[in-house]
């Protein structure tokens, strides 16, 4: 299995809601991670987790809450978000992350709009 | 700071021609680098990377680029670009930030369009 996964494809939500995104591979890869995308822009990194701890964040606001349960599953809390935080949300994969250059698997994203 | 530019916002090709997508790098020390496609509303696809070795890398998708040192660029090329060619492409580079970790910076993106 050499796919990333992603729930839900699509999220509309409010700005009182709680709401969570979901990631998942069985690639064996000890790093994954969280970009943010808006339209017709690179990808911005949010969230680096590697073996199962948080390695990297980059000062992104507190209404978003990265967790790792396990090796295979990355999960992005949200809530209280602003109309501003609606975008593509990318989640990708590594072997590992520190010292290597291994190339990222990305997932199809999770598309979110706050009303 | 180390960082990749991709110079043009959109390329357009005629289907059957070559096609070239430019990248070039600032980095201090060897650079590693991808280039990475997007198709309309998904994720990253990986295309292939350079790390040392030879200049011309092939990847997938008939796609290869060159690693050229003395301009600091690592250009996507085509030999005949397809009409699903048709994507948004993006040059990464590897970068430290600390504690020995590192993540990619990525290109602002070159929009391609193959014309059939």
């Amino acid at each position: 299995d050499t796919e990333v996964t992603q729930t839900p494809k699509h999220l509309v939500m409010g700005m009182t809601n709680k709401k969570s995104l979901k990631c998942e591979q069985h690639m064996g890869h000890r790093a994954m991670y969280w970009y943010k995308q808006k339209a017709k822009k690179p990808p911005e990194l949010m969230f680096v987790y590697s073996y199962e701890k948080l390695s990297i964040n980059e000062s992104v606001p507190s209404r978003f809450s990265p967790e790792c349960p396990n090796s295979s599953l990355l999960n992005l809390h949200l809530h209280a978000l602003q109309p501003e935080d609606s975008a593509l949300y990318l989640c990708a994969s590594s072997q590992d992350h520190a010292g290597t250059y291994n190339e990222q698997f990305f997932g199809p994203g999770t598309r979110l709009t706050v009303l | 700071a180390q960082s990749v530019a991709q110079p043009e916002d959109q390329v357009n090709v005629a289907e059957g021609n070559p096609l070239t997508v430019k990248c070039t790098y600032s980095v201090s020390g060897n650079p590693y680098l991808f280039w990475y496609v997007q198709y309309p509303n998904r994720g990253l696809q990986f295309l292939l990377k350079y790390i040392t070795g030879d200049n011309l890398v092939k990847g997938s998708y008939g796609f290869e680029a060159e690693f050229n040192k003395s301009q600091t660029s690592f250009h996507l090329k085509k030999p005949s670009a397809l009409v699903s060619d048709s994507a948004l492409y993006f040059c990464a580079v590897r970068v430290f930030s600390g504690a020995g970790s590192y993540q990619l910076t990525f290109g602002k993106g070159t929009k391609l369009s193959v014309i059939p």
